[in-house]
């Protein structure tokens, strides 16, 4: 079945510490690319996008993403996690040409110890 | 801007009784989508509108669900009747096109007793 995956369902680091975070995904074909966060209580913000051009895309708080189309993955990095980046991260896959459809990873959750 | 609005932010509600979950895109959005956030399914798209017509509901679990859009600033989803099976957190999310980036609101969280 076609589907998004990622690798780690939690990730527990250390204030400092570099983060990356995989995500596949089973669609061929045009696709735009997403990664959410979801901090404590809180509802979905965008972290970063990918719909076309540089593969390696910039979102906010030091976020980067590399979409590699040979390996089908958009694995998230930060060179340096803060305790504030404790939160679940959704990777999400919309198929260019299905309209709407969002398509979610199962999540990782990360904790940053202080 | 406001962003995307949901209500009521928390339900409480019994076996049997009907829940209406509403929301309010961003003003300008076109699409508007509903998800079911649960910890054994994860995000899953239930259905999505296009300027108020729906467009997939491939997602909705089954009869008892249903949802609304009779105007570009409303939506609702209604369930009836629910059952404990129901209980999660509901998401609403919008976008300018049904190929952009979609911003998602607070979310209502449904405790079906």
């Amino acid at each position: 079945a076609q589907s998004v995956s990622q690798h780690n369902h939690h990730v527990i680091l250390s204030e400092a510490a570099s983060l990356e975070l995989g995500c596949n995904y089973s669609y061929g074909g045009t696709v735009n690319l997403f990664w959410y966060v979801q901090y404590p209580g809180q509802h979905l913000q965008l972290l970063l996008k990918y719909f076309s051009g540089d593969p390696l895309v910039k979102g906010i708080k030091g976020f980067e993403a590399e979409f590699i189309k040979s390996k089908f993955s958009f694995n998230l990095r930060k060179p340096s996690v803060q305790w504030s980046d404790t939160a679940e991260y959704f990777c999400a896959v919309l198929r260019g040409r299905q309209g709407g459809k969002l398509i979610f990873g199962q999540g990782t959750e990360l904790s940053v110890k202080p | 801007d406001a962003g995307v609005i949901q209500s009521p932010r928390h339900e409480v509600t019994e076996m049997g009784q009907e829940v209406t979950l509403r929301c309010k895109p961003i003003s300008g959005h076109n699409s508007l989508f509903w998800y079911r956030q649960t910890m054994m399914r994860g995000l899953e798209l239930l259905i999505y509108f296009n300027n108020n017509v729906p467009i997939d509901d491939s997602g909705m679990p089954e009869d008892r669900f249903s949802a609304k859009m009779p105007n570009a600033s409303f939506s609702t989803l209604k369930i009836q009747p629910s059952e404990p099976r129901d209980s999660a957190v509901y998401f609403c999310a919008s976008s300018t096109t049904s190929g952009n980036t979609q911003y998602f609101g607070p979310g209502t969280r449904l405790t079906v007793l």
